[in-house]
């Protein structure tokens, strides 16, 4: 599976759109951006993924650039309880298997 | 719909115990993975298991650690001889299918070795 490179951190204003960015420059064809998040000490939560389009659902928005090297997973309206740990994870339509790295660690501001 | 159940929460052994830690899969998913997660660390895959089958337990340590998944019954993590290094938050995830299939994760038991 291809190596994801996300930001250490961020803050975000509450409200606001959070927009989390992440690198995947070496993704092959069938594999896919997967999008998760872990709130404190909680078990990651799923929050989308794609293969080439945009996608959008009741949690988020993905963007996938066209050459598919990068991606941006946008949270339109953050609030307190979107502070977490969100994880970019690139992996093949047959993987058995989710590799977390470090991740982003989203802090939304009142 | 009753989300991945795991137990117990909190689980604390002194060095040279067995730890046992129960999966439940959200109903109707077939598939279970464990990961476990180190302070201040990523989550780690351990193995992937189905009813009755290890599929895949390329991350799994290669002695005291074992996992199963009955034809009835919870998936279980089994760690022999525990050692502090073992201290960890275990999640387990199921899927309905295999392969290629998002997965849903438990809230994790913390294991604390003493």
């Amino acid at each position: 599976d291809a190596k994801t490179t996300q930001p250490t951190s961020m803050d975000c204003a509450e409200g606001r759109a959070a927009n989390l960015p992440c690198n995947h420059s070496t993704i092959s064809g069938n594999e896919y951006v997967y999008w998760y998040r872990q709130i404190h000490s909680q078990g990651p939560q799923y929050i989308i993924h794609g293969l080439k389009n945009n996608e959008t659902n009741e949690m988020a928005s993905l963007i996938i650039t066209e050459d598919r090297k990068s991606s941006t997973l946008i949270l339109p309206h953050a609030t307190l309880r979107d502070t977490a740990v969100y994880y970019c994870i690139v992996r093949v339509d047959t993987g058995n298997q989710f590799y977390f790295g470090t991740g982003t660690s989203l802090t939304v501001i009142p | 719909n009753a989300g991945v159940m795991q137990n117990p929460r909190h689980l604390v052994r002194r060095r040279g115990q067995e730890a046992r830690l129960r999966c439940s899969p959200m109903k109707g998913h077939s598939h279970v993975y464990w990961y476990r997660q180190l302070p201040e660390e990523g989550l780690k895959f351990m193995v992937y298991l189905q009813k009755e089958n290890i599929i895949d337990e390329s991350g799994m340590p290669k002695e005291r650690f074992s996992a199963e998944f009955p034809k009835e019954g919870p998936s279980i993590l089994r760690i022999q001889q525990v050692v502090r290094g073992d201290s960890a938050a275990y999640f387990c995830a199921s899927s309905p299918r295999g392969s290629g299939n998002e997965q849903f994760f438990g809230p994790g038991t913390r294991l604390t070795v003493l």
